[in-house]
């Protein structure tokens, strides 16, 4: 069966604190892993990885994919109170172009 | 602004009640779906439409009901609903695919008494 787990769950830290977030994959046919954040209301895009070792940078937030190990990381370094939201990991996979959505990691950074 | 637009943003309804959840996107895209969203679950993709066909009906319960008028618009038609499916229900669309990048709305939080 197809799924995402990602971790950890949940995490609080210190405003200027780095995190690293992880999404681990097992779905067949891996096509692509999209990050999204999520504050109170759309979840909103943040990147989408298709290819393994190439970073994706977008500010302070940066990702990358490892198909051999079958992780992501999502790393965001100098945190701010704005990145307070749930991160959410999502896998395109099989020849139907589904979508497995993991949990999230409810981030909380404290001032 | 998200560009997919949700409403109503809140909604409380009775079982025997009938409403409907409206979204519309103004991104020129191809394809939207409907999603719930509840505590400690993973999001729940329920119906996909591409170019207004509906693709997908991932074994919803036929008291939820889709319609795509054009492929600017969706609408979720709520009947006779429980009380379990009391949640966010999130609007996406995305160019082409569900996986794409997806464009969602603020979502509509449905009570249901």
């Amino acid at each position: 069966e197809d799924k995402v787990v990602q971790s950890p769950l949940s995490l609080v830290v210190h405003e200027g604190d780095t995190v690293t977030l992880n999404c681990s994959y097992e779905v067949t046919n891996f096509r692509s892993l999209l990050w999204y954040k999520q504050e109170k209301k759309a979840p909103t895009f943040l990147f989408m990885l298709t290819s393994s070792g190439i970073e994706k940078k977008s500010g302070r937030l940066s990702s990358i994919l490892d198909k051999k190990e079958l992780f992501s990381i999502l790393n965001i370094t100098a945190t701010q109170t704005g990145d307070s939201a749930i991160y959410l990991c999502a896998v395109g996979a099989g020849n139907n172009r589904k979508l497995i959505w993991g949990l999230g990691t409810s981030l909380a950074v404290n001032p | 602004e998200t560009g997919v637009t949700q409403t109503p943003r809140h909604l409380v309804m009775g079982m025997t009640n009938k409403k409907s959840l409206k979204c519309e996107q103004h991104l020129g895209h191809n394809a939207m779906y409907w999603y719930k969203q509840s505590a400690k679950k993973p999001l729940e993709l329920m119906f996909v439409y591409n170019f207004k066909e509906q693709t997908e009906n991932n074994s919803v319960p036929s008291r939820f009901s889709p319609e795509c008028p054009n492929s600017s618009h969706l609408f979720l038609h709520l009947h006779t609903l429980q009380p379990e499916d009391s949640a966010l229900y999130l609007c996406a669309s995305s160019l082409q695919g569900l996986d794409q990048p997806q464009h969602f709305g603020d979502g509509t939080r449905l009570s249901i008494l």
